[in-house]
């Protein structure tokens, strides 16, 4: 089945500090999604990307479609400490069907 | 909106019991999914409805598990018997037509003892 490659699996950054992770995935992939989940919660969207190489921007987070539509990436400037918490990246299929989710990332930041 | 609302939050059964977890989607969106969330095997969807119509249920993992949706406001996924290893949260996600920008549920946490 489709599989996302999530990296880094874990990240322990100092407040302040800028954050990079990235999804890539071996299919092609129409939407890409990055949620943010904290303890006891579900996940919540943080940015939809709807087109290769779009690049958008909420607040301090600034995520990317990759041009060959199989990768993306999120960014996030100077980290504070409720950025803690588990960010997935999520890509729906050609058939628009269903969401696939990466393994995420977790984000610890150190005050 | 009151969003995506599930119910037990927590639920502690022994194995072989029945579970019922339940969930109220957001009004006007017409598609619900059921994930399950592990350590170790992260985010899985199980099974997926458009319009309360089953579409996917090929990530439900054995025919313990069943879904229903019998109308717009409500879907229920239920295991019966259940066994240690159903141990997860189990989130119940709405969408509009298409599955992206899907809303979560907080997630019902099942423990199997």
């Amino acid at each position: 089945g489709q599989q996302l490659n999530q990296s880094p699996q874990s990240m322990f950054i100092q407040e302040g500090e800028d954050v990079s992770m990235n999804c890539t995935s071996s299919s092609i992939f129409n939407t890409w999604l990055w949620y943010k989940q904290e303890p006891g919660e579900g996940p919540v969207l943080l940015i939809a990307l709807y087109k290769a190489g779009e690049l958008t921007s909420n607040g301090r987070l600034t995520a990317q479609f990759g041009i060959t539509r199989k990768d993306s990436f999120l960014n996030i400037s100077a980290s504070i400490p409720s950025d803690v918490g588990i960010y997935f990246c999520a890509g729906q299929d050609q058939d628009g069907n269903k969401l696939v989710f990466g393994a995420g990332t977790i984000l610890r930041v150190k005050s | 909106d009151a969003g995506v609302i599930q119910s037990p939050r927590h639920e502690v059964t022994e194995m072989g019991q029945e579970v019922t977890l339940r969930c109220k989607p957001i009004s006007g969106h017409n598609s619900l999914f059921w994930y399950r969330q592990t350590m170790m095997r992260g985010l899985e969807l199980l099974i997926y409805f458009n319009n309360n119509v089953p579409i996917d249920d090929s990530g439900m993992p054995e025919d313990r598990f069943s879904a229903k949706m019998p109308n717009a406001s409500f879907s229920t996924l239920k295991i019966q018997p259940s066994e240690p290893r159903d141990s997860a949260v189990y989130f119940c996600a709405a969408g509009g037509s298409g599955a992206n920008v899907l809303t979560f549920g907080a997630g019902s946490r099942l423990t199997v003892l």
